[in-house]
């Protein structure tokens, strides 16, 4: 089972922050926090990952609450092309063989 | 970064065949790569974890007899799909973990009539 759970889907205006909320309660200490974005028939495209502190890159923002049960993603300025499924997953370090599971994600739709 | 490249990107092929998928990691070594399967409007689902030089460990529920792994080297991994049938149509995924995260090939949607 997926150690994740997300809402369903979500709507956001072009141009606004995108919000993607992810809860993973049962994180154990050495697991990371992934997020991946799918379209339709590709493969899942990296977005960002972190441990325990905030992350920034040049495609998003990833907020990770002190206690590491949840986080959030965040787009700042969302384009009509971010419309994907995004999915939260825990997984191991670089390297390691941890095995991805998958969740159902959200389908984050922006609209003009 | 670290890419990992799939072929074919689709196939069709006829009831009773085997197909062959190839997954290679272009500029990085993979040890473990993972083979994934997703049906239409579902997620992904783990099939399988392929061990350079080893035999893959697969998940419960997936036949090895009928998903054949391949990890010869550690550039690259093939699933094999034997006997292929109608249901075994789905997009199958493969993906490395390389030292700054896990990156996914582009996929394979694979066809049986």
């Amino acid at each position: 089972d997926a150690k994740t759970t997300q809402p369903t889907s979500m709507d956001c205006a072009e141009g606004r922050a995108a919000n993607l909320p992810c809860n993973h309660s049962t994180i154990s200490g050495n697991e990371y926090v992934y997020w991946y974005r799918q379209i339709h028939s590709q493969g899942p495209q990296y977005i960002i990952h972190g441990l325990k502190n905030n992350e920034t890159n040049e495609m998003a923002s990833l907020i990770i609450t002190e206690d590491r049960k949840s986080s959030t993603l965040i787009l700042p300025h969302a384009t009509l092309r971010d419309t994907a499924v995004y999915y939260c997953i825990v997984g191991g370090s670089g390297g390691s063989n941890y095995k991805l599971t998958f969740g159902k994600g959200t389908l984050l739709t922006v609209n003009p | 970064g670290a890419v990992v490249s799939q072929h074919p990107s689709w196939v069709i092929c006829k009831s009773g065949t085997s197909v062959k998928i190839e997954c290679r990691s272009l500029d990085f070594q993979a040890t473990t790569m993972f083979w994934y399967r997703q049906f239409p409007k579902q997620s992904l689902m783990l099939m399988a974890t392929s061990n350079e030089g080893s035999k893959a460990t697969y998940e419960q529920g997936v036949e090895k007899d009928k998903f054949l792994i391949n990890h010869a080297s550690l550039t690259l991994s093939t699933l094999t799909v034997t006997s292929a049938h109608p249901e075994d149509s789905s997009f199958y995924i493969c993906s490395a973990n390389r030292q700054d995260g896990y990156t996914f090939g582009s996929g394979t949607r694979l066809t049986v009539v």
